[in-house]
């Protein structure tokens, strides 16, 4: 099955600089890749995410991007904001086989701590 | 457009004692159901999936349990809770893909349970 690596597990930037978060995964047959922001207490939250036809996705301040060869997907946020702060999830998603759920495979998250 | 709502919100539950957390989605039919759990500071395991009524499929073994009785609900139950039951419950759904091509899962609000 399908596994997603994800670094760092912590990420401490000051306020206005920019955030890179970075996922691998093992799958070369996955073709969607959502991130999830989750914000303390509360549910995971859609982002941004990318599909394999395309190499780079952006929304504002934040933007993704995708090196199918390579097998890894990074998540930007430019000039970070407090409300920034939470912790964010990467995930793929293989090629539908038929028969059962459609399964995402989660990474461990990223805790990103803004600084004033 | 679709919603989904689970309950409790929180709960605090005696070890042994039984558990029910209840999910509905509004606005689609027969969508595929999850119930992923959130350890403190952890990532997103899951549990179960549905793609159908009656349709369940289990993801780790442990002592709890889950229901579909209609399209649009899902149920997890325990008959008797265990400390390391305590956790941050997800309810989520996904539209039945029709293609290649990953869908976006959208979650609940969260269940926040302790077994003391």
């Amino acid at each position: 099955g399908e596994n997603v690596e994800q670094h760092p597990s912590t990420l401490s930037v000051q306020e206005g600089d920019s955030a890179v978060i970075k996922c691998t995964y093992s799958d070369s047959a996955s073709n969607y890749f959502p991130w999830y922001k989750q914000e303390l207490g509360k549910r995971p939250q859609l982002i941004i995410d990318i599909r394999s036809n395309v190499g780079e996705k952006k929304d504002q301040r934040i933007a993704v991007t995708l090196n199918k060869t390579a097998k890894h997907f990074s998540l930007h946020i430019t000039e970070t904001q407090p409300e920034d702060s939470a912790v964010y999830f990467c995930a793929a998603s293989p090629v539908y086989s038929g028969g059962g759920a459609d399964g995402l495979t989660f990474g461990k998250g990223t805790h990103l701590i803004i600084q004033p | 457009s679709q919603t989904i709502h689970q309950w409790p919100a929180t709960l605090v539950q005696p070890v042994g004692s039984p558990l029910s957390l209840e999910c509905t989605v509004e606005g689609t039919s027969n969508p595929n159901l999850y119930w992923y759990r959130q350890a403190a500071g952890r990532g997103l395991q899951l549990l179960f999936y549905s793609v159908g009524i009656g349709q369940i499929s289990s993801e780790v073994p442990q002592n709890l349990s889950a229901s579909r009785p209609q399209d649009r609900q899902f149920i997890l139950s325990s008959k008797k809770l265990l400390l390391s039951d305590s956790g941050f419950y997800l309810c989520a759904w996904t539209f039945v893909r029709t293609s290649g091509s990953g869908n976006t899962i959208y979650f609940g609000e969260g269940s926040w349970l302790t077994v003391v």
